[in-house]
């Protein structure tokens, strides 16, 4: 198995430009999470999907944070308009029922 | 809200053991893991406790009290590849909240 795929690894962008962030779940993985990881407050959820519907969304920072799962393949998390503060590492990971979570190797963003 | 607590930092020497604390104050609970992070990669899982009681799985093991809402990663036979942040998430019935994590440092 390929493992929970992202994309980009790194991303840099200015203040102000539209972000989007990509993921694919591993194949058969029903719950889909997004986190965000930063020095000072850690790893923070933001998003959670389960069967492709979003649970819970209370760990959005903003309106300008938005995300998607169309399929049970893939999900985006969207910026816009993108600030300095979003620079962190966003993973994505995905589980199996009541299992352990896996995570994708992450994307470094970084807004100037 | 959800509060989980890890110390930030701690030192030890290669070969000797490490006790790394997590406590717990969350809406719901369902289990708690840990996880391994070396810098700039992704978290790893290491072990996962539902009951009270130690999990032993080779040199790392596990230990948790739901009553107290305490748990424990012990590492025994610290090895330098051991350095990295440790993370305790708790999963509040399949949302997983994390700790900040306890960064490693082993020395020789």
């Amino acid at each position: 198995d390929a493992g929970v795929i992202q994309s980009p690894r790194h991303e840099v962008t200015e203040m102000g430009q539209e972000v989007t962030l990509r993921c694919k779940p591993i194949s058969g993985h029903n719950s889909l999470f997004w986190y965000r990881q930063t020095m000072m407050r850690g790893l923070e959820l933001l998003i959670y999907f389960n069967n492709n519907v979003p649970i819970d969304d209370s760990g959005m920072p903003e309106d300008r944070f938005s995300a998607k799962m169309p399929n049970a393949s893939f999900s985006t998390l969207k910026i816009q308009p993108s600030e300095p503060r979003d620079s962190a590492v966003y993973f994505c990971a995905s589980v199996q029922g009541d299992e352990k979570l896996f995570f994708g190797s992450g994307t470094q963003l970084s807004v100037l | 809200g959800q509060n989980i607590d890890q110390p930030t930092e701690m030192t030890a020497t290669e070969g000797a053991i490490v006790q790394i604390n997590c406590t717990y104050q969350t809406s719901g609970f369902n289990g708690l893991f840990w996880y391994q992070q070396h810098a700039g990669e992704a978290p790893t899982f290491l072990s996962y406790n539902v009951l009270d009681g130690l999990e032993e799985k080779g040199r790392f093991s596990s230990f948790l009290s739901r009553s107290k809402g305490y748990s424990y990663l012990l590492l025994k036979e610290l090895q330098m590849k051991d350095s990295a942040s440790y993370l305790c998430a708790v999963d509040n019935f399949n949302k997983f909240y994390f700790g900040s994590g306890t960064k490693l440092n082993v020395k020789p």
